[in-house]
């Protein structure tokens, strides 16, 4: 079992701030790491797939990080928006490839 | 846009009862999977399926469960006595290519099973 943590569970910020949250796994056998968002009902999204050791993804105001000699991964939203509320999850797979770990997930609630 | 879609979305059974969740993946996808979330915890891994035939399946995924892909489309997942603690969000997922780590998985909206 690969333990994938999330932090912070739950984040309310106000519509315009910018906020990040963390992604963090064993940084020992890594091999990638995706990031999806999940509105309620609808299907999760993927939004990133990160492998190298500092990269840095971008997507309109959303970025993301990879640290994996010390197993983190961080998420940016600039400039939050109403539409930008949902749970972020991110997820690794392991040495058999098929199977993703997933952390339990960020909420976020952007306040118009 | 290609999408994974399930249904139904809600499904409320009884106990020990057969349940049968169904999907249809993306139509050029060749690896099927099912997770679940039990509410309050992860989304866990329970099974993936390639070329007609299981590739990787966890602990949870004991004799209760099995799945099939019983024509060109659909990808099912049938439990076959439902308890109490099978009640849970279960997500299919597609992806396209052969087992590598950078295969984005496709996700489904998924299906909440009720078990009372």
């Amino acid at each position: 079992i690969l333990n994938v943590e999330q932090s912070p569970q739950s984040l309310h910020v106000q519509e315009g701030d910018s906020t990040n949250f963390t992604c963090s796994f064993p940084s020992s056998n890594f091999y990638a790491l995706h990031w999806y968002r999940w509105e309620t009902a609808k299907s999760p999204e993927a939004l990133f797939v990160m492998t190298l050791n500092g990269d840095e993804k971008k997507k309109g105001r959303i970025s993301a990080t990879l640290n994996t000699k010390e197993g983190y991964s961080y998420l940016y939203i600039k400039g939050s928006q109403p539409e930008d509320s949902a749970t972020y999850l991110c997820a690794s797979p392991r040495n058999t490839g098929n199977q993703f770990y997933f952390g339990t997930g960020t909420s976020l609630t952007v306040i118009p | 846009e290609p999408e994974v879609t399930q249904t139904p979305s809600h499904q409320v059974t009884q106990m020990g009862q057969e349940v049968i969740l169904r999907c249809v993946p993306i139509s050029n996808h060749l690896y099927f999977y099912w997770y679940r979330q039990i509410l309050g915890q992860k989304v866990e891994f329970l099974v993936s399926f390639y070329n007609n035939e299981i590739s990787e399946k966890s602990e949870i995924f004991d004799d209760q469960f099995s799945v099939e892909r019983p024509d060109g489309s659909n990808f099912t997942l049938k439990i076959r006595s439902t308890k109490l603690e099978d009640s849970a969000m279960y997500f299919c997922a597609s992806s396209e290519q052969t087992r590598t780590f950078t295969d984005t998985q496709y996700f489904g909206p998924g299906t909440r099973l009720t078990v009372l």
